[in-house]
């Protein structure tokens, strides 16, 4: 693909359901990070793999949030028991190297 | 006090002049500094990518670190009405991958 695509691109559920968040890196792209950007706000970092390796999740807020990128390439950011301070849009970018993320569109999650 | 302090704006300035934007932090280790512009329901793209102190120029672009300041700036000749963004300013220290981001500064260019 051209870029970095996220689906779904909008998702609405309720408080106590598990969502699931899906990132489709540049292919070739070694890096995937994962962010969440509140609205008036710089991207704030979640996590990030290399390959399928996680290599730092410190920015999780709390153990409902995980995320997994078995093949090194798609990504899933899951939320378990979504609440309403979760609402934010969720950005996922990728990299060949260290200088450049590419940035998909987002996801906003509106958990009501 | 966060780590990089951005004005969020807005700034609104006419077209054809020279914008100045940025962005102050507290991190001493911060070695690499990028600026981004993010155009309104869209992601984040890197517009200019420095390492320790100096200018750096693209174009109508011009980047300056100031690192005994611990300032940053983004500099804008001739700005044009497409150049209305949200204009991120990131920063990363030497052993570090993941990039700080300011909250973005709003701007608006009218012709």
């Amino acid at each position: 693909g051209a870029g970095v695509s996220q689906s779904p691109r909008y998702k609405v559920t309720k408080r106590g359901q598990d969502v699931a968040l899906r990132c489709d890196p540049i292919s070739g792209h070694v890096s995937l990070y994962w962010y969440r950007q509140a609205l008036g706000q710089g991207p704030e970092f979640l996590t990030y793999f290399n390959y399928e390796a996680q290599q730092d999740k410190s920015g999780l807020p709390n153990d409902r949030f995980s995320a997994e990128r078995p093949e090194g390439s798609i990504s899933t950011l899951t939320i378990q028991r979504t609440e309403q301070r979760d609402s934010a849009m969720y950005r996922c970018a990728s990299s060949f190297t260290s200088d450049e993320q590419f940035f998909g569109p987002g996801t906003r999650l509106t958990v009501l | 006090q966060k780590e990089v302090e951005q004005d969020p704006g807005p700034l609104s300035v006419p077209e054809g002049a020279i914008v100045s934007l940025n962005c102050t932090y507290s991190n001493s280790a911060f070695q690499y500094f990028m600026w981004y512009r993010q155009y309104s329901r869209k992601g984040p793209e890197l517009l200019m990518y420095t390492y320790s102190s100096g200018n750096k120029e693209d174009g109508r672009f011009t980047a300056q670190v100031d690192k005994s300041s611990k300032y940053i700036s983004l500099f804008i000749r001739d700005s044009q009405p497409s150049d209305s963004a949200t204009y991120l300013c990131a920063m990363r220290g030497g052993g570090s991958y993941i990039p700080t981001f300011g909250r973005g500064t709003s701007l608006i260019v009218h012709p």
